[in-house]
C-alpha cells in the first residue's frame, strides 16, 4: 500500500547540534506536512509544504518540499532539549485525500 | 492548546464494556478523523467525517462506531473490545474534507483488559 519512508527511526544528539531527518516515497505528493509529538501528546503541525521545491522556516526549523515530489526534509538548527519527541512527517498523494503518515524519527537531545 | 480537545484522557476497560471517546473542536472546522495510534506504527485512519457525513470507513471493525452530531463534535463509541485495540485513539479536525492540514487533539490513551 501507500508508504512513506521516514529516517532517521531515532536520534540521539548533543544540545546544540542540528538535525536533519527525511521522509520519501516511490509517489508523487501534492503536500507535505511535518508534526511533533510529545510523549502522552496528540502531534501538533509545524510546517507545511505544498509547492514542489518550496523551503520554509518555522523558527529553528527549516522543511522543504522536494522537486521530484517524493521526498522532503526536516532540519533543526542549534538543538535544545525541548525539541525531545517523535516528529513525523505526513503528505497527500495527487490520487487520495487521505493523509499517509510516515514511522516517526525519535529525537532524543543530550543537554 | 490546539483548539482540539478529547475526553477522557485515559480509559480502562474491559471486553464487555461501553465506552464513548469524546472529541470536541473549537476552530470552527468542518472534517473531523479518528485514528489509532498503536505502538511501533505509523497513524492509521479510522474514520472520516466532512460536513456531519461519514465519507470514509478505512475497513474499522464494527465494535468501533462513530457519530458525528454537528461539526464540532465527535464521538467513538466502544463495545466488546479487545486487547489488541488497546492504543492512543487521535481526533482531527479540518477546514473540510480537502483541506490539507489537519489538527489534533491529545488523544485518549485506551487500555482493554
Amino acid at each position: 500500500g501507500q508508504q512513506l519512508n521516514q529516517s532517521p527511526q531515532s536520534m540521539f544528539i548533543q544540545e546544540g547540534e542540528d538535525v536533519s531527518m527525511n521522509c520519501t516515497s516511490s509517489s508523487i505528493f501534492n503536500t507535505w506536512l511535518w508534526y511533533k509529538q510529545d510523549p502522552g501528546e496528540g502531534p501538533v503541525l509545524l510546517i507545511a509544504l505544498y509547492k514542489a521545491g518550496e523551503l520554509t522556516s518555522n523558527g529553528r526549523l527549516t522543511a522543504q518540499f522536494g522537486i521530484t515530489r517524493k521526498d522532503s526534509f526536516l532540519n533543526i538548527s542549534a538543538s535544545i532539549p525541548s525539541d525531545v519527541g517523535i516528529y513525523f512527517c505526513a503528505g497527500y498523494m495527487d490520487s487520495s485525500y487521505k493523509l499517509i503518515f510516515g514511522s516517526g524519527t525519535r529525537l532524543l537531545v543530550r543537554p | 492548546e490546539t483548539g482540539v480537545t478529547q475526553t477522557p484522557r485515559h480509559l480502562v476497560m474491559g471486553m464487555t464494556n461501553k465506552k464513548s471517546l469524546k472529541c470536541e473542536q473549537h476552530l470552527g472546522h468542518n472534517a473531523m478523523y479518528w485514528y489509532k495510534q498503536s505502538a511501533k506504527k505509523p497513524l492509521e485512519l479510522m474514520f472520516v467525517y466532512n460536513f456531519k457525513e461519514q465519507t470514509e470507513n478505512n475497513s474499522v471493525p464494527s465494535r468501533f462506531s462513530p457519530e458525528c452530531p454537528n461539526s464540532s463534535h465527535l464521538f467513538l463509541h466502544l463495545h466488546t473490545l479487545q486487547p489488541e485495540d488497546s492504543a492512543l485513539y487521535l481526533c482531527a479536525s479540518s477546514l473540510d474534507g480537502l483541506a490539507y492540514e489537519q489538527y489534533f487533539g491529545p488523544g485518549t490513551r485506551l487500555t482493554v483488559t
